[in-house]
């Protein structure tokens, strides 16, 4: 499986933009990227997940590298209810499996 | 829907006991994960289902963990016997099929072992 790597934390202020940033240089053709977070004494939720176009949803907004070997995940205005750890992942689903392998992901502390 | 539904919330037991964490899954999922989450590891899945049928347990990390599916609305993960390095919040999560690419998995709110 393709490896990410995340920084270990981020702080924000409340109220601004969060870049979160996610390398994945052996990534291949045909690996998703997903990104769920962890709210404190929950379990992981979904975020978002992309292919090779930016994506938008509700929550968050996904920005990808050209080269795909890089990707960021975009909290247009953090509120403390962000604060998480957040995984990048990547998922081949060519080969139907539904084998995903969280890293140690970004621990998100938004600053009141 | 309720979501994910995992019992007990915590357990607290003695090392040598045996250990048995249940798991609901979302009704009319068709996939079933058990994860296992430590400060040290992190995340680690540890097996999965797919209509029932474990699909992939190389995660297991020995002979002392079993996991099966007797029912689309049921699965259990049984330690046995417990050590103190299992100590640990077991998630389960589920998904469907048609959710494949999408890759949704929704996480129940764990279990929280710990093994004295």
């Amino acid at each position: 499986d393709a490896k990410t790597t995340q920084p270990n934390s981020m702080e924000s202020n409340e109220e601004e933009p969060v870049h979160l940033p996610c390398n994945h240089s052996t990534i291949s053709g045909t690996d998703y990227i997903h990104w769920y977070r962890q709210l404190p004494s929950q379990g992981p939720e979904y975020v978002i997940h992309g292919l090779t176009s930016n994506v938008n949803n509700r929550m968050a907004s996904l920005a990808i590298a050209e080269d795909r070997k890089s990707s960021t995940l975009i909290l247009h205005r953090a509120t403390l209810r962000d604060a998480a750890v957040y995984y990048c992942i990547l998922r081949d689903t060519t080969s139907g499996t539904y084998k995903y392998i969280f890293g140690t992901g970004t621990r998100l502390k938004v600053l009141a | 829907d309720a979501g994910v539904i995992q019992s007990p919330r915590h357990e607290v037991t003695e090392m040598g006991q045996e250990v048995t964490l249940r798991c609901k899954p979302i009704s009319g999922h068709d996939y079933l994960f058990w994860y296992r989450q430590t400060m040290m590891r992190g995340l680690e899945l540890l097996i999965y289902f797919n209509n029932n049928v474990p699909i992939d347990d190389s995660g297991m990390p020995e002979d002392r963990f079993s996991a099966k599916m007797p029912n689309a609305s049921f699965s259990t993960l049984k330690i046995q016997p417990s050590e103190p390095r299992d100590s640990a919040v077991y998630f389960c999560a589920s998904t469907h099929t048609t959710d494949f690419i999408t890759g949704e998995l929704f996480f129940g709110e764990g279990s929280r072992l710990t093994v004295l």
